[in-house]
């Protein structure tokens, strides 16, 4: 079946230090790629997304990179901010009979002090 | 625009309780999904709907689970005989339809459900 396997956390940072969040993959087939972001109280919500090999998202200064040679699509940020404290979920989509569910990795906590 | 809504944002009940979760997506959405969140875990598949049929059903986690949708619009999570392991985030998203690998799922703001 599919799967996500995300770097654990928590991650913490200094404002303007340089992010990576791992992300790796499982699937069958050729799926979609996400990064969903969840700020303190507030729903979950999409940062960015790939839809085939390397295809590069962007969205906030965060970018990351559909690689299908190392199934990777680790997020990136050159300078975090404070208000980037959030949860950051990589989850992939897949056709078919998947019916585009996505299969979500465990969540990396991510704070920023000033 | 509106976003996807749901109701109650908060529900506290009593292990046996039957209890329903309501979800209003996005006006035009075809294709409607729950998700669940328990706490310390990830967020899990239960059910994805095209239109008013469930295609889908494979995550929803015992026969105490069912739900249903009408008009293309609002769906309805019913759990029955509530059990504490039930506790959790039910989480509602709702995409286009159009082509579902690469669709964006737009989330509700969940209904968080606590079984005493």
């Amino acid at each position: 079946g599919n799967s996500v396997t995300q770097m654990e956390g928590p991650v913490t940072l200094s404002e303007e230090a340089f992010l990576t969040i791992n992300c790796t993959y499982t699937a069958t087939g050729y799926p979609s790629l996400f990064w969903y972001v969840q700020y303190p109280g507030e729903g979950l919500q999409l940062l960015l997304k790939a839809t085939k090999a390397d295809d590069k998202g962007s969205n906030k200064g965060f970018e990351a990179t559909y690689r299908k040679e190392t199934t990777s699509f680790h997020l990136e940020k050159g300078s975090v901010q404070v208000s980037d404290s959030a949860v950051y979920f990589c989850a992939l989509s897949a056709g078919g009979t998947s019916y585009g569910k996505l299969t979500f990795g465990q969540g990396t906590i991510l704070t920023v002090h000033p | 625009g509106a976003g996807v809504s749901q109701s109650p944002s908060n529900k506290v009940t009593e292990k046996g309780k039957d209890v329903e979760l309501r979800c209003d997506p996005i006006s035009g959405h075809t294709a409607l999904y729950w998700y669940r969140q328990r706490l310390g875990q990830g967020l899990e598949f239960l059910i994805y709907f095209q239109g008013n049929s469930a295609p889908d059903k494979s995550g929803l986690p015992s026969d105490r689970f069912s739900a249903e949708r009408t008009g293309e619009s609002v769906s309805t999570l019913t759990i029955q005989r509530t059990q504490q392991e039930d506790s959790a985030v039910y989480l509602c998203a709702s995409s286009s339809g159009l082509a579902l690998r690469t669709d964006t799922q737009y989330f509700g703001p969940g209904t968080r459900l606590t079984v005493l």
